[in-house]
């Protein structure tokens, strides 16, 4: 039972535009939900994370929204560059240091 | 300070053998955390561990699969009798104690079974 839907798949912008990735969630038990970049064949690599009492958050280009009544959570990559042409995955976790629980990843291509 | 490593990076085995993948996870973390990765696919989480003790296991399967962290030395993922279906990426992410927020993760172990 997949608890993390991620849309949409995959996502063409050109350099300067504003991916946007989406998240919903059903556990209403997840009170941690971090980002993840991962490049070809490397690991994932932690963005940026956002806890329920918080509705936005922001470091650097990168922005986490937050719905808790609609159980939705959103990235936003402000003035994107070629180089943040990865795959991107939303989780979520119980507790911190908890399993995560990840989205199926939505792959970003940002065109120079 | 190193990040956390795991070998080999890339693991060919022929269907019915065991396959053997390493963690070490970053200086200071013991909890280490094991997922799975297929084509296209997002991860899945198998087991979480801390020294020497299995703490969650929910996401393993129940036959063919184990995971050790013993007090010395890495942690082990051991696949026995490999089937074409487990031919993944493993990746391993280690939080320190008490457990932290963030989980860092491996370069993984690309598995495939022919």
């Amino acid at each position: 039972q997949q608890q993390v839907k991620q849309s949409p798949q995959s996502l063409i912008v050109q350099k300067g535009g504003i991916p946007i990735i989406n998240c919903a969630y059903e556990n209403t038990a997840f009170d941690y939900f971090p980002w993840y970049q991962q490049f070809p064949g490397k690991g994932p690599a932690l963005l940026i994370a956002i806890r329920p009492d918080v509705s936005e958050k922001k470091e650097g280009r990168f922005t986490i929204s937050f719905n808790k009544s609609a159980k939705q959570f959103s990235l936003h990559i402000m003035d994107s560059q070629p180089g943040d042409s990865a795959t991107y995955f939303c989780a979520a976790s119980k507790a911190a240091g908890n399993k995560l629980t990840f989205g199926g990843g939505t792959r970003v291509l940002v065109k120079p | 300070n190193a990040g956390v490593m795991q070998n080999p990076r890339h693991l060919v085995r022929r269907r019915g053998q065991e396959a053997r993948l390493r963690c070490s996870p970053m200086k200071g973390h013991s909890h280490v955390y094991w997922y799975r990765q297929l084509p296209e696919e997002g991860l899945k989480f198998m087991v979480y561990l801390q020294k020497e003790n299995i703490i969650d296991e929910s996401g393993m399967p129940k036959e063919r699969f184990s995971a050790e962290f013993p007090k010395e030395g890495p942690s082990i993922l051991r696949i026995q009798q490999v089937v074409r279906g487990d031919s993944a990426a493993y990746f391993c992410a280690s939080s320190p104690e008490p457990r932290g927020e963030t989980q860092y993760f491996g370069p993984g172990t690309r598995l495939l079974v022919l």
